[in-house]
């Protein structure tokens, strides 16, 4: 079954410092990767996704993620850290059949920005 | 904004009760989710649907059941409420067909069981 670890519970940076969020993986074939982020009290917004080609994936609000398949990791990475990236960060891996578009989630990365 | 509307936005009522939560995906759209984000279990997948019809079941507990309206919307119904079925549930929406289509998620409705 697939399934996401999100290693780090909680990650406080500092504003205009880089940010990087740990995600690995367990799929039986080639997975869907995606990255969400929750801003409090909002729902889930998609940040990037990879399903093939280059193993370096541009998102929105300035945020990449490599795909490592020799890993099984899907690292999100920011070069500078703005104090309104302060949020949730869920890694989510799917779907796990072709009739079936679930995703699963890790447990989710809080992230802290500091001045 | 995602396009995807849930209704009630909270709810508060009492262990034993009967809520429906309701879900608009967005238009075009033909798959709903819907997903239960709770401390305790994070967030887990409950249910699928597509064009009307249960696509894949997840940890959804035999107290929950939904369905998906020939207009698409969709309704989550918990019955015999619990404390334990405090939590946010979200409804999330694509165009289906594809699975590289993204799944945009509605802001949730927040149920307290008291």
């Amino acid at each position: 079954a697939q399934s996401v670890t999100q290693p780090d519970i909680h990650i406080t940076v500092s504003e205009g410092a880089s940010l990087e969020l740990r995600c690995n993986y367990s799929y039986g074939a080639t997975p869907y990767l995606f990255w969400y982020v929750q801003s409090p009290g909002q729902g889930l917004q998609l940040l990037l996704k990879y399903f093939s080609g280059d193993t370096l994936v541009q998102g929105i609000k300035g945020f990449e993620a490599e795909f490592k398949r020799s890993q099984s990791s899907f690292n999100l990475r920011k070069p500078s850290v703005h104090w309104s990236d302060a949020a949730e960060y869920f890694c989510a891996v799917g779907p796990s059949s072709s009739n079936d578009y679930k995703l699963s989630f890790g447990a989710g990365t809080t992230v802290t920005v500091r001045a | 904004d995602s396009g995807v509307t849930q209704t009630p936005k909270h709810l508060i009522t009492a262990t034993g009760q009967r809520v429906t939560l309701r879900c608009s995906p967005r238009s075009g759209d033909l798959s709903v989710y819907w997903y239960q984000q709770s401390l305790d279990q994070g967030l887990q997948f409950l249910i699928q649907y597509y064009n009307g019809e249960e696509r894949a079941k997840g940890n959804i507990l035999e107290r929950f059941s939904a369905q998906q309206f020939p207009d698409l919307h969709s309704e989550l119904n918990l019955s015999s409420l619990e404390l334990g079925d405090s939590a946010l549930y979200f409804c999330a929406s694509s165009v289906a067909g594809d699975p590289h289509n993204e799944q945009f998620f509605g802001p949730g409705t927040r149920l307290t069981v008291l």
